[in-house]
């Protein structure tokens, strides 16, 4: 089955950017999302991207997409404290098989 | 607002209890499931289901119970609980399991004692 993997924790000053990665092992994943999770709360989704892309943009976001290497990265630009969460990456397919969560990458922002 | 409902928030039970975490939601999902949150474990699947009536295993199965006689509810059994399962519980629920995002619940923070 799938297995998704990401580093645990991650610290970056404001206003740099962050880069946090993901690896994936099931090729025929068909939907790779990113949720966010702050403090206390459950888990929100933040983006997606279809296996069929290779980037997509959405304000401060950038997801990028490596089918070749099953990775998968989530760019925040202009950081900010804000940004503070445990960020998780997931992969499915569509149909009934339930996503595949990493770990999850504590993200920590530094004034 | 329409989304996941999750009851109670906050439990403490003692060793060998037994206790139901209320989950519904009003979004018409087919698809429920339940996690748990342990630090450095990320997020575990306990049960799902992929519709009324239909409801299936996940990694961590054991010591918990399920069903799911409607669309809209998804409850979770403790039968009989242990300090291991000491955690935080979160359901979830999209229109299919594998597809297009699910919505979660803010979670129960359950401690056996």
């Amino acid at each position: 089955g799938e297995d998704v993997e990401q580093s645990l924790f991650l610290s970056v000053r404001e206003g740099d950017s962050s880069v946090i990665n993901c690896t994936y092992t099931d090729s025929s994943s068909t939907y790779l999302y990113w949720y966010k999770q702050e403090p206390g709360a459950g888990l929100q989704l933040l983006t997606y991207i279809f296996s069929n892309m290779d980037m997509k943009q959405d304000q401060r976001l950038t997801v990028l997409l490596n089918k070749k290497d099953k990775h998968l990265s989530l760019r925040i630009a202009d950081t900010q404290t804000g940004d503070s969460a445990i960020y998780f990456c997931a992969g499915g397919n569509s149909g009934n098989t339930p996503l595949v969560f990493g770990k999850g990458t504590r993200l920590s922002v530094i004034a | 607002n329409a989304g996941v409902t999750q009851t109670p928030k906050f439990q403490v039970l003692k060793t060998g209890q037994s206790m139901t975490l209320q989950c519904a939601q009003d979004m018409n999902h087919e698809y429920m499931s339940w996690y748990r949150q342990d630090p450095g474990m990320g997020l575990r699947l306990i049960h799902y289901s992929v519709g009324a009536g239909i409801t299936d295993q996940g990694e961590v199965p054991n010591g918990y119970n399920v069903s799911r006689s409607t669309t809209e509810d998804f409850p979770l059994r403790l039968l009989s609980a242990a300090p291991s399962q000491t955690s935080v519980y979160f359901c979830a629920s999209s229109y299919s399991a594998g597809g297009l995002g699910y919505t979660f619940g803010s979670g129960t923070r359950l401690t056996v004692v």
